[in-house]
C-alpha cells in the first residue's frame, strides 16, 4: 500500500515569495490534515479536511495561507507571501474515516521542509 | 484544555542501556486516546502505539513497553537494550475522539554506539 505522498521535499524562497506543497494521502483516507512542525516542537496543527470539506482551520494564518482539497483526495497548502518565521516542515497525514475502522493512527507522510531567507 | 508535556527535551544513552522518555498530559475527558509515534531523520512520524483511557494495562513489544498511569497522567515509554536505530525524535500525543490530536514537544533520543 502507497503511503502518504508529499512534495515538494525541500523548499527554500525568499520572503514575500509564494510556495505550494502537495499531498496525496492513503487511498481511501477520508480525513487529511495538514500539519506546521518548527525545529525543536511538536506538530501544529493548521487544517483539517473531511473528505473534500474543512473541519477545522482555526489555527490557519488565513491572511497568507490557503489550503484546498478539490475532490476529497489530494489537497495543495499555499503560503502567499512567506515570512521568516514560516520556516518550518509542513507535514500531511491522513486517517481512515470515523466509522471505518479507524484506530486513530495517523499515517504520515515524509513532510516538506520550508526555508525562508 | 488539553495538553500534552514532554519534559525531557534530549537524551543521550549509550547502546544497550534502558532508557524512559516520559509524557504528561492533561484532559476533562474521561475518555481519551494516548499515543506514542517515533520520527527518524527521513521526516516521516511512525505510529508505535495507541492507550484507550479505560484501559490501564501496561503494555509491552519486544524492547518497547508502556506504563500507563491515570492516577498522575503520565503516559512513559521504556525502550530495553536500546539500540543505534531507535534514534528518533519521539512524540507523544492525546485525542478525545481521533478527530484532533494534541502533540507534545518531542524527546531526541541519541543512542551511541
Amino acid at each position: 500500500e502507497a503511503g502518504v505522498a508529499q512534495s515538494p521535499r525541500y523548499k527554500i524562497i525568499e520572503k514575500r515569495q509564494s510556495v505550494a506543497f502537495w499531498c496525496n494521502p492513503i487511498s481511501g483516507h477520508a480525513t487529511l490534515y495538514w500539519y506546521q512542525q518548527i525545529l525543536g516542537q511538536g506538530p501544529k496543527l493548521l487544517i483539517q479536511f473531511q473528505n473534500n470539506g474543512v473541519v477545522d482551520d482555526s489555527q490557519l494564518p488565513k491572511d497568507r495561507f490557503s489550503a484546498e482539497r478539490l475532490k476529497g483526495v489530494d489537497s495543495t497548502l499555499k503560503i502567499q507571501p512567506a515570512k521568516l518565521e514560516d520556516s518550518a516542515v509542513y507535514l500531511c497525514a491522513s486517517s481512515f474515516p470515523l466509522r471505518g475502522g479507524n484506530t486513530g493512527e495517523l499515517f504520515f507522510g515524509e513532510g516538506s521542509r520550508l526555508t525562508v531567507l | 484544555a488539553q495538553k500534552v508535556t514532554q519534559a525531557q527535551t534530549e537524551i543521550s544513552v549509550v547502546e544497550k542501556e534502558d532508557v524512559t522518555l516520559d509524557c504528561v498530559y492533561e484532559t476533562r475527558d474521561t475518555t481519551y486516546y494516548l499515543f506514542w509515534y517515533k520520527q527518524p531523520p527521513s521526516g516521516e512520524l511512525v505510529f508505535l502505539i495507541r492507550r484507550n483511557s479505560f484501559d490501564e494495562q501496561n503494555e509491552i513489544s519486544g524492547r518497547y513497553s508502556w506504563n500507563f498511569q491515570k492516577s498522575t497522567s503520565s503516559f512513559n515509554f521504556t525502550i530495553t537494550a536500546s539500540q543505534v536505530v531507535d534514534s528518533a525524535v519521539y512524540f507523544c500525543a492525546l485525542s478525545e475522539d481521533f478527530n484532533k490530536f494534541y502533540f507534545g514537544s518531542g524527546t531526541k533520543l541519541n543512542v551511541k554506539p
